[in-house]
């Protein structure tokens, strides 16, 4: 059980275009889902709190213009990242927050490899 | 301020061997402690955690934790390390809304 998949695994696009990455919970809801985005040989940075059904919350130094967050539905979260450019590139993390009384515990996705040209 | 703290960059151990990773946490509250586990391109798998109660957390593959309340200190070990251990290391501390994540240490297994 708790399993998150992201799609797609791995995206090249050119500079200037826009991206869009699915995070989906497979086998619980999640009325929660966070994005991360990890650099070579470092920890995960939080990026945005998904609500479903409201408005993402963005950590401080996000441009929530340039990183979309649509969280429409319990089991699906998108993160658009909008007119990509090579510093864009990284490896992005989307994480479902399921929660049982007091406790919750987060499960990751695979990771998406966003290579901007 | 909350934090996690993860003093060991890299630590190479010899198949077969022990092993302790070691986190550190500072936070207000009673904390959930994590560990979880990443390879090479891939995203984090959950190892054990701790919300409350026994303070020795059994966890997946064979590892445990122990959370020290005196010490802070939410320590990782496994009694017998396999080559598919070696991996990325991380430890993270809850507070209700989102994961503190320590930098990670870097697990090195040899033959």
């Amino acid at each position: 059980g708790a399993v998150v998949s992201q799609h797609p695994s791995r995206v090249i696009c050119k500079s200037g275009t826009s991206v869009k990455i699915e995070c989906r919970s497979l086998d619980f809801q999640a009325t929660t889902m966070f994005w991360y985005r990890q650099f070579p040989k470092q920890s995960l940075m939080l990026m945005a709190t998904s609500n479903e059904g409201s408005k993402a919350t963005y950590e401080q130094g996000v441009e929530k213009d340039k990183f979309l967050i649509n969280h429409a539905s319990l089991t699906l979260s998108t993160l658009t990242v909008t007119s990509a450019h090579p510093e864009d590139s990284s490896f992005y993390i989307c994480s479902a927050r399921s929660r049982v009384g007091r406790a919750d515990t987060q499960y990751f996705g695979p990771g998406t490899r966003l290579t901007v040209l | 301020a909350q934090s996690v703290t993860q003093p060991d960059i890299h630590i190479t151990v010899s198949e077969g061997a022990s092993l302790e990773l070691r986190c550190n946490y500072s936070y207000g509250a009673t904390p959930y402690l994590f560990w979880y586990v990443q390879s090479p391109g891939q995203g984090l798998q959950l190892l054990l955690k701790y919300f409350s109660g026994d303070t020795l957390v059994q966890g997946i593959k064979g590892f445990e934790a122990e959370f020290k309340r005196s010490q802070s200190s939410f320590n990782l070990r496994k009694p017998s390390v396999h080559w598919s251990d070696a991996a990325e290391y991380f430890c993270a501390v809850g507070t209700g809304t989102a994961l503190i994540f320590g930098k990670g240490t870097t697990l090195s297994v040899s033959s």
